[in-house]
This record gives C-alpha cells, structure tokens and sequence, in this order.
C-alpha cells in the first residue's frame, strides 16, 4: 500500500514569512513528487514538480527532495495571503502506466 | 501550455436523470486520462484511469455501470453519471498525461464540475 502522509493543519503564518510543508511516503520505488495548490472550491493547480534529489526553485516557491529519507517538502517565501490554499503532495512512478498517490493536504492560512 | 477543459463546469439534474461531463486537452494530446471524485472537506479520490481507445480501469468500488467512461479521442474523454441520486453529487475532475517528456510525468487538471443532484 503506498501512501503519502502531509502534516497534520492547518498551518498558519503571518505575511511575509516562510511557509514549510513536509510531506513522506512509503514507496522508495518513487519516482516523480509534486506539489499542488486547492482553492477552496477549485480543482488542483500544479506548483511543483520535483525528480532528483535536493532542491528545486521556482519563483517564490523551493521543492527539496530527499530520496534517503523519503521525504520532500515545499517551501514558500515571503508568503502572501493568496498563498492561503491547501497544498497536496503526490507521488508517483514515471511511465505510462503510473497513477498519481496523494497526501490529505494541508491547508496554510496567511495572516495579513 | 497543458490546458484541459471540462464542460460543464456545474450541472443540476433530477435524481434518476444521466449526465455527461467532458474532459478536453487543448494544447497537448492526452494518451492518458484520470477521473476524480472529491467530496466537501475531503482529499481526491481517484474513480478511474482511462487511456485512448481502450476501456477505462476502474479503481476498487466505483461502479463501471453507473460510471461510464469514454476516452474516444487524444484530446477527450467523456464521464456519463447513470441514474443519478443525490449521494452522487460532488466535485468531479478530470486530469490528462501526454504521451512523452514532462507531459508525460505529469498530470494536469481540468477545473471540474460540480454536479448536484436533486
């Protein structure tokens, strides 16, 4: 059974901070990590995806990974009230055939 | 790039009546696409992958009678909810895969259709 475990939320941080979410999983066959960002009454939007092991920046966001330790996480900087969402982790094998496996997610709320 | 569409975005029906929902990719061919379910406050749940010309996998316990999946083309896949009754109202969302590259590792999604059912 594979799975994927988030923190336990919500999280919350003032504007301005960082916001760090971890997330695990079982699988060490793993070999594709994502993170993606829900509004609340929205589908999921794509803000990561991460292959190799240490750290992935883009923008204001940073994905580290840890192979080792089955263990990848995503950073916010200089959060934002926008950034308030829940953020779900999922795993997956590369190829054709591979499903995506997801964390509950973890909601972060931003305090102006 | 990897936009994909659905229609409609929200649908009220009578409980007994089938309703079709479309899952589009606009700007990449989807050999692969997956329908999810997710209920108020609740994660995902993957109901069943569908590749392009084939039938669709079911994941354990989603009825494929009440079901029906229809990936009849590299850019759509259809989700027909039979009969419907109130406890199938949710949020419906589909995802797509490309066929090669980064497309191919990832899956992007639609923006989902909430279905209500009276």
């Amino acid at each position: 059974q594979k799975e994927v475990e988030q923190n336990s939320g919500p999280l919350s941080v003032p504007e301005g901070a960082i916001a760090s979410l971890n997330c695990t999983y079982s699988d060490r066959g793993s070999q594709s990590f994502f993170w993606y960002r829900q509004y609340s009454g929205k589908s999921p939007e794509l803000i990561m995806s991460i292959y190799s092991n240490g750290d992935k920046e883009d923008g204001r966001f940073t994905a580290q990974l840890n192979k080792a330790s089955q263990y990848v996480s995503l950073l916010i900087r200089d959060s934002q009230p926008s950034d308030s969402a829940t953020y779900l982790c999922a795993v997956a094998y590369t190829g054709a055939n591979s499903k995506l496996t997801f964390g509950k997610g973890i909601t972060l709320s931003v305090r102006p | 790039g990897a936009v994909v569409s659905q229609h409609p975005s929200w649908v009220i029906c009578k409980s007994g009546t089938s309703v079709k929902i479309e899952c589009r990719s606009l700007d990449f061919q989807a050999t692969t696409m997956f329908w999810y379910r997710q209920f108020p406050k609740q994660s995902l749940m993957l109901m069943a992958t569908s590749n392009e010309g084939s039938k669709a996998t079911y994941e354990q316990g989603v009825e494929k009678d009440k079901f029906l999946i229809n990936h009849a083309s590299l850019t759509l896949s259809t989700l027909t909810v039979t009969s419907a009754h109130p406890e199938d109202s949710s949020f419906y969302i589909c995802s797509a895969r490309g066929a090669s590259g980064r497309l191919r590792d990832t899956q992007y999604f639609g923006p989902g259709t909430r279905l209500t059912v009276l």
